[in-house]
């Protein structure tokens, strides 16, 4: 039990285009989704907070314009990079606390952007 | 200082080890302490939690706890190649933000 998938698992695109990567609960319901951002052999950076129904909370630094994230099911949450660019290369990585039971993050397996 | 310290490595032991990894942490209002295991391209797996000072087993793996040294550590007995990893460990207050705060990681190859 408790699988997050992320889809897709590797994308490549060019500079200025958007991207969206979608993060689903496939066994248990998530109120709470979180968004993290991993460079080589680098720790996981949280980017936001995503909550079922409303506006993700954002780390500081993160530009919320820039990384758009919507929750709008209790096993979906989306984020989308907008006007990508090179520097937006990197490993995205969902994680879902299962409703009720707000004390462990499953991982999703991750997702790898390159951006040209 | 980062809320959470953890040695980078790289660590190499030969296969059958006891493997000893380390996080100290400077937040005491830390009450819920995990370790995730990541292998190269792909998410984080959990492998132990604990919210109590003490020993916790599972298997091959025992997670510790000392809160009054602010220090954790995962033993993994009897190393197998196949644990050849990176660990990170995490943390995060019991009540309110649930947020995980991760330490750097640390990369483990175990040489069979």
């Amino acid at each position: 039990g408790a699988v997050v998938s992320q889809h897709p698992s590797w994308v490549i695109c060019k500079s200025g285009t958007s991207v969206k990567i979608e993060c689903r609960s496939l066994d248990f319901q998530a109120t709470t989704m979180f968004w993290y951002r991993q460079f080589p052999k680098q720790s996981l950076m949280l980017m936001a907070t995503s909550n079922e129904g409303s506006k993700a909370t954002y780390e500081q630094g993160v530009e919320k314009d820039k990384f758009l994230i919507n929750h709008a099911s209790l096993t979906l949450s989306t984020l989308t990079v907008t006007s990508a660019h090179p520097e937006d290369s990197s490993f995205y990585i969902c994680s879902a606390i299962p409703s009720g039971f707000g004390e462990t993050q499953y991982f999703g397996p991750g997702t790898r952007l390159l951006v040209l | 200082q980062k809320e959470v310290e953890q040695d980078p490595g790289p660590l190499s032991v030969p296969e059958g080890a006891i493997v000893s990894l380390n996080c100290t942490y400077s937040n005491s209002a830390f009450q819920y302490f995990m370790w995730y295991r990541q292998y190269s391209r792909k998410g984080p797996e959990l492998l132990m939690y604990t919210y109590s000072s003490g020993n916790k087993e599972d298997g091959r793996f025992t997670a510790q706890v000392d809160k009054s040294s602010k220090y954790i550590s995962l033993f993994i007995r009897d190393s197998q190649p196949s644990d050849s990893a990176t660990y990170l460990c995490a943390m995060r207050v019991l009540l309110g933000a649930q947020k995980l705060v991760f330490g750097q990681g640390t990369r483990l190859t175990i040489n069979p």
